[in-house]
Formats: C-alpha cells, sequence, structure tokens
C-alpha cells in the first residue's frame, strides 16, 4: 500500500518568507509527527497528533513553527517568516492505532533558506 | 539536552565484518528502543527495535544488545554487506509515543 508522502520533496525560499509543508500519512494511521533533520545531525520532535487529542507542540522551537491536521488525516507544517536556521529536511511520520510502536517516515521535504 | 548519545559518528567496515553501533540514554522512563536505517534522500525506516525487559533481540543479520542497568543498548550487524552501507540511528521512547534519536552513525560497508 501507500506509504506516507510529504510534498513539495525540495522547497527554496527566502528569508523573511512563510513556507508551508504538507504530509499525506498512511490512510487509517491516527497518529503523526513531524521531526527536523538538520545536515548530519539526528531526528528532532517537533509536534505529535494522536486522533482528535489535543496536539503535542512541544518540540516547536519557536512561534514561528504550527501544525494543523485537518480531518484526522493532512498535515501541514507552517512556518512563518523563515530564517537561515530554519534549513533542514522536515519529516512526518505516522503510526497505526492500537497500541502499535512502529513510526512509518516520509521521504521528507527539504527547506533551504536564503 | 542530548538525551541519547550515539557513537560512533562513522564507521567503515569491510564486506563480511561486524558493525556495532553504541547508545547510552539517561531517562529511566524510557520503554521502547528501535533501531532505524536511512538512505540518502530517504526517510528513515524501523530496521529492529527491543524493550527493555529483554535483553537481546535478533533478526536476521542484525542484534540488539540492551543492558538496562548501564543504560545502553547497541546494535550488530554480522555478515556486512555493501547494501547495508546507511545511516543508522539509534532512538528511545518515552511518553506520547515521541521518539528522541541519537545523532546517528554513517556505516560504509567496503567490498
Amino acid at each position: 500500500g501507500a506509504g506516507v508522502s510529504q510534498s513539495p520533496s525540495n522547497k527554496v525560499t527566502e528569508k523573511g518568507k512563510d513556507v508551508e509543508l504538507r504530509c499525506d500519512p498512511i490512510s487509517g494511521h491516527t497518529a503523526l509527527y513531524w521531526y527536523r533533520q538538520s545536515l548530519g545531525q539526528g531526528l528532532e520532535f517537533l509536534i505529535y497528533f494522536q486522533g482528535n487529542s489535543a496536539p503535542d507542540k512541544s518540540g516547536l522551537p519557536s512561534d514561528r513553527f504550527s501544525a494543523e491536521r485537518t480531518g484526522g488525516s493532512v498535515s501541514t507544517l507552517t512556518i512563518q517568516r523563515t530564517q537561515q536556521e530554519d534549513s533542514a529536511v522536515y519529516l512526518c511520520a505516522s503510526r497505526e492505532a492500537g497500541g502499535t510502536d512502529t513510526q512509518y517516515f516520509g521521504p521528507g521535504t527539504r527547506l533551504t533558506v536564503l | 539536552q542530548q538525551q541519547v548519545k550515539q557513537s560512533p559518528q562513522s564507521l567503515i567496515v569491510q564486506k563480511g565484518g561486524i558493525s556495532i553501533i553504541n547508545c547510552a540514554y539517561e531517562n529511566t522512563a524510557f520503554d521502547y528502543f528501535p533501531w532505524y536505517q536511512q538512505f540518502p534522500g530517504k526517510g528513515p525506516a524501523l530496521l529492529i527495535a527491543i524493550r527493555p525487559d529483554v535483553s537481546e533481540k535478533k533478526e536476521g543479520r542484525f542484534t540488539i544488545s540492551f543492558n538496562k542497568s548501564a543504560k545502553q543498548f547497541s546494535l550488530h550487524i554480522m555478515d556486512s554487506q555493501p547494501g547495508d552501507s546507511a545511516t543508522y540511528f539509534c532512538a528511545a521512547r518515552a511518553a506520547g509515543n515521541k521518539l528522541t534519536f541519537g545523532g546517528g552513525t554513517r556505516v560504509l560497508v567496503k567490498p
């Protein structure tokens, strides 16, 4: 079946512009995560959605970052007034409900802020 | 604050050799420890995982060893193959299923 998809695959923007990154999770997966992977670094947790519960935003680095998940499926990560330090690969993962542990990752969106 | 420390950062091994990657954690609330494999341009994919009530788990050529008292766990790749060349991440899960990742190890298997 289809895996997690993300769009765009690459995004180049100018400092100060807003960007939106999209994630389509695996159908039926109730949990959705956003992570950030800076060059040569590990993955950094950003935000977590589980069903209809309030999202866990504890990993968002600043108030310029926000995310929403519409209809329990597609999610959009928005970065306002982008800065050069926001350049990274943004990864989305989804997980099936019911106690399963495995998070399935998408291919990521590579964001470059000039 | 880095809660999961991974070493080495890079590793070169000959085909047929053993690759060993180590991770150490601090938070005793972690209850699940997966390893992910990532190829260039791809997202990480789950390789193998272990829970703290088990000291070892083996799947094919991949083995996790877990030492709860030392708060350490490691990945062993036996009979390493060129196709194993990738970046490997250890991770640990706390409340809410959030994963905390190590910094990654780039493994190169030479033919």
